[in-house]
């Protein structure tokens, strides 16, 4: 069975600031996981994914998330954030088999404050 | 881009009415989900398909059926409405295993 475990449900930061958000996981075969932002009232946008190769991934928008099989993570990082970075930021990884199915983490709300 | 589009965007019934929750994806894409979302438990899968007439059992399923009628159009219904049922529904697709999700903006259903 596949779980997503985001520790941080909240996190503050100042604008300019480095932030990482957290993301462990378990699973059961190959590897998929993925990051979502989703601002306020909006629907969830995909930022980046790993499923091979090259564990640092780039996203968009500076994002970039660094995958580890032997501490089971797959942290976002971002270098210098900017207060429309404001939102909430879903780890998911890919269920077992070919079944495209998404398993989310709870979600880690990010606020950049001026 | 992919566009995903759902129908209507908010909904209010009583208990016991009949909802239908209405997804259009007009990328081609195999998979189409259905999730909600509610605070305190992220989102949670209620039903998935792989393409016009299949359908998948999610991980919160009961009280929600689920019809693919078309490549594009996946509908969720809810038959007997509950309180319980109040949340935020997002429709999403993709093409395959490996890419990405798009998600369409969400219908905010309340059951009153």
């Amino acid at each position: 069975t596949q779980t997503v475990s985001q520790s941080d449900a909240h996190v503050t930061v100042f604008e300019g600031d480095s932030v990482e958000l957290r993301c462990n996981y378990s699973y059961g075969g190959s590897i998929y996981l993925s990051w979502y932002i989703q601002h306020h009232g909006h629907g969830l946008q995909f930022l980046l994914k790993y499923y091979s190769g090259n564990p640092v991934v780039q996203g968009v928008n500076g994002f970039e998330a660094e995958f580890s099989k032997s501490d089971s993570s797959f942290h976002l990082r971002k270098a210098s954030v900017h207060w429309s970075d404001s939102a909430v930021y879903f780890c998911a990884v890919r269920g077992t088999g070919n079944t495209g199915k998404l398993i989310f983490g709870l979600g880690t709300t990010l606020q950049v404050q001026p | 881009e992919a566009a995903v589009t759902q129908s209507p965007r908010n909904k209010v019934t009583v208990t016991g009415g009949n909802v239908t929750l209405s997804c259009r994806q007009t990328n081609s894409h195999n998979y189409m989900y259905w999730y909600r979302q509610d605070t305190g438990h992220g989102l949670r899968l209620i039903h998935y398909s792989y393409g016009a007439g299949n359908l998948q059992i999610g991980d919160v399923p009961d009280g929600y059926k689920a019809t693919r009628t078309t490549q594009e159009d996946f509908f969720l219904l809810l038959e007997l409405a509950s309180p319980s049922q109040t949340s935020l529904y997002f429709c999403a697709s993709k093409t395959d295993a490996n890419t990405e999700v798009f998600f369409g903006k969400g219908t905010r259903l309340t059951v009153v």
